[in-house]
């Protein structure tokens, strides 16, 4: 089953608290993505990893950090969490040759 | 610099009839042009891509967009839409590494 799962789904949080959103994915992808969605803004970049330890910081990664040690495992941090972070994210991966991405259900974050 | 342009934020149609969503990109070099659809609530799903051949490409459900380079757009269409094409729609170009840019959407609402 192809799938791409991201976890939590929903989650509130207060200023100043650290964030952690997980992503993972069962096609042996070797990219993946994170993007945030904003109304009126369509989507974008946060960050891209093109495999293990391979990352790249992509349109809008201040605030944010990143982690990939799986290949099946991309997971995006926010030391400190602000009001403006308040957004939904969405993971997505895909084989590298394809330029065809493979979206999660997203998760949609509240920062008090 | 890449852009992709969506010029129409909401478009309203009835059942039955015909659509086409308007797609314009600049982007230098060989590209992979791609439509997603987000209905409410969830992530992003791929619909068709062009890369080279062919201008016309089927996608599914219905969905056919055409690659016109001397206009650098990439249009979405469908002869007859339904109720459940309610969502938005999303242009994407990308080149060969792997970065992905979206257009801001296309709300399409089909009325009965």
């Amino acid at each position: 089953d192809m799938k791409v799962t991201q976890m939590p789904r929903y989650l509130i949080k207060r200023m100043g608290e650290n964030v952690l959103l997980e992503c993972g994915q069962d096609m042996s992808h070797e990219t993946m993505y994170w993007y945030r969605q904003d109304p009126g803004l369509g989507l974008q970049l946060i960050y891209i990893s093109y495999d293990v330890d391979s990352n790249s910081e992509g349109d809008i990664p201040k605030g944010y950090r990143v982690s990939r040690k799986k290949r099946e495992h991309f997971s995006l941090i926010l030391d400190s969490a602000k009001t403006n972070q308040t957004s939904v994210y969405f993971c997505a991966s895909s084989f590298s040759s394809q330029n065809t991405l493979y979206f999660g259900a997203g998760t949609r974050l509240s920062v008090l | 610099t890449q852009t992709v342009s969506q010029s129409d934020a909401h478009v309203t149609v009835f059942e039955g009839d015909s659509v086409e969503l308007r797609c314009n990109y600049s982007y230098g070099g060989s590209i992979y042009l791609s439509w997603y659809i987000q209905h409410h609530g969830h992530g992003l799903q791929f619909l068709l891509k062009y890369y080279s051949g062919n201008p016309v490409v089927q996608g599914v459900n219905g969905f056919e967009a055409e690659f016109s380079k001397s206009d650098s757009s990439f249009h979405l269409r469908k002869a007859s839409v339904h109720w459940s094409d309610s969502a938005v729609y999303f242009c994407a170009v990308s080149g060969s590494n792997n970065r992905i840019f979206f257009g801001d959407g296309t709300q399409l609402v089909v009325k009965p």
